[in-house]
């Protein structure tokens, strides 16, 4: 099935550090949604964004909405070990229930 | 608010067994649940949306005939492995949207997962 692209796949950062990561498309988004997923574990909604442009944070955690409707930006601010874990975006196209997902971003947290 | 259970967690079987897997919205209610696939490593793979009261929808290749979905409530749909295989183990998470009118319709909130074994 389709999937969105995600980067960085995969990174290393300091305690403390900011982080950044974002999805990417060719189609247009109407809703854009960001999970972070622990091991054996299911999803857990991060953020939700509904309009383009739209900038919604969640404690360290702020998501936009891109302005083309094609792209999505996640950024973690001071970053704890809890914060490891992989970060999946999805995307919902309009006039259809699905969500497509991004292929996720591996955080890990050096202490 | 917005929890969704799945059960059981974990289910190992024997190959040629069939296994049930349940998907309930505990604190609202879900006309339209979602059942997803994973694989060790990999991004959730949709396979099926799983309509209250009407036959479920499946993704491209996916067996309907395999993968048996049942949305009886508006709190509980099920997934059945029939005939399970090994390449039929994987880790399935179901998601669930809300229908109530306070909330956007559009946010899936995820279970917890089912991590299905079949030796």
């Amino acid at each position: 099935g389709q999937q969105l692209n995600q980067s960085p796949q995969s990174m290393f950062i300091q305690e403390g550090e900011d982080v950044s990561m974002n999805c990417t498309s060719s189609s247009i988004f109407n809703t854009w949604l960001w999970y972070k997923q622990d091991p054996g574990e299911g999803p857990v909604l991060l953020i939700a964004l509904y309009k383009a442009g739209e900038l919604t944070s969640n404690g360290r955690l702020t998501a936009q909405f891109g302005i083309t409707r094609k792209d999505s930006f996640l950024n973690i601010s001071a970053s704890i070990p809890s914060d490891v874990g992989i970060y999946f975006c999805a995307g919902q196209k309009t006039g259809t229930y699905k969500y497509i997902f991004g292929t996720g971003t591996r955080l890990k947290v050096l202490a | 608010g917005a929890v969704v259970s799945q059960h059981p967690s974990r289910v190992i079987c024997k190959s040629g067994t069939s296994v049930k897997i349940e998907c309930r919205s505990l604190d609202f209610q879900a006309t339209t649940m979602f059942w997803y696939r994973q694989f060790p490593k990999k991004s959730l793979m949709l396979m099926a949306t799983s309509n209250e009261g009407s036959k479920a929808t499946y993704e491209q290749g996916v067996e309907k005939d395999k993968f048996l979905i049942n949305h009886a409530s508006l709190t509980l749909s099920t997934l059945t492995v029939a005939s399970a295989h090994p390449e039929d183990s994987s880790f399935y998470i179901c998601s669930a949207t809300p229908s109530s009118s306070g909330s956007n319709p559009d946010t899936q909130y995820f279970g917890p997962g089912t991590r299905l074994t079949v030796l």
